[in-house]
């Protein structure tokens, strides 16, 4: 069965960064593109950012562009959501997801179970 | 404000049929396949429906999707008390080069 753990969540002050990872397991993770998306306490879900199979095209909400930042370690099977300059509004469980297929047109299939991240001072 | 639409919430009694709308634009369900999923309170999304009208495997054949247009719509018939969760329907917007979530639809089964 396919599984995606998330980890690095916390509680971290305004204007901090923290480093949010995603380790995969049991598909070809090179196969697929990579999502991030989160969910403000009482509030729907937000796409974050989306990564390609090769890690070249990234897309950024409007939200966290030029903030955040995606990536991904291939040989690790692992994406990884860098977010700098935090706001209290960043205060999300994120979680990551599978891409459906390579291409990040078609959206995410099998998501993790979330790591909440509190900004507060 | 979301650039997909959904209602906020929906209801039906158990065995009916209940159909959530999801209102875009061309930019994006006009343009773009619409994905819908269901959340149940402190857990991740599931997938419920791909490609506008693709049920994945595992997904009850009670849900289905459809698209018309720059609207999409989710039913669900022979309504059960375990459907009672939120809905979201998800689409690749071309303007905005992202994706976009509706506001999701809380559905109560009566």
């Amino acid at each position: 069965q396919v599984q995606l753990v998330e980890s690095g969540g916390g509680v971290v002050q305004p204007g901090r960064s923290l480093r949010l990872s995603c380790a995969a397991s049991r598909f070809t993770f090179s196969n697929h593109a990579m999502y991030w998306v989160r969910q403000a306490p009482g509030k729907g879900l937000e796409w974050v950012a989306v990564l390609s199979p090769d890690g070249i095209n990234k897309y950024y909400s409007d939200s966290v562009k030029g903030r955040f930042s995606i990536s991904r370690d291939n040989p690790k099977n692992t994406v990884f959501l860098q977010l700098n300059s935090l706001r209290a509004e960043d205060t999300a469980v994120y979680f990551c997801a599978r891409g459906l297929v390579r291409s990040v047109y078609y959206g995410m299939d099998v998501w993790g179970q979330g790591t909440p991240v509190t900004v507060s001072s | 404000q979301s650039v997909l639409t959904q209602p906020p919430s929906a209801s039906g009694t158990p065995g009916q049929r209940v159909t959530i709308s999801c209102s875009g634009s061309r930019v994006n369900i006009g343009s773009n396949t619409v994905n819908w999923y269901q959340q149940f309170p402190g857990t991740a999304p599931k997938l419920l429906i791909d490609s506008s009208d693709q049920r994945p495997s595992g997904v009850p054949d009670r849900f289905s999707g459809s698209k018309s247009g720059t609207s999409a719509s989710l039913a669900i018939s022979g309504l059960q008390a375990e459907d009672e969760a939120d809905y979201y329907c998800a689409a690749w917007d071309d303007s905005r080069n992202g994706w976009e979530f509706g506001g999701g639809t809380k559905l109560t089964v009566l």
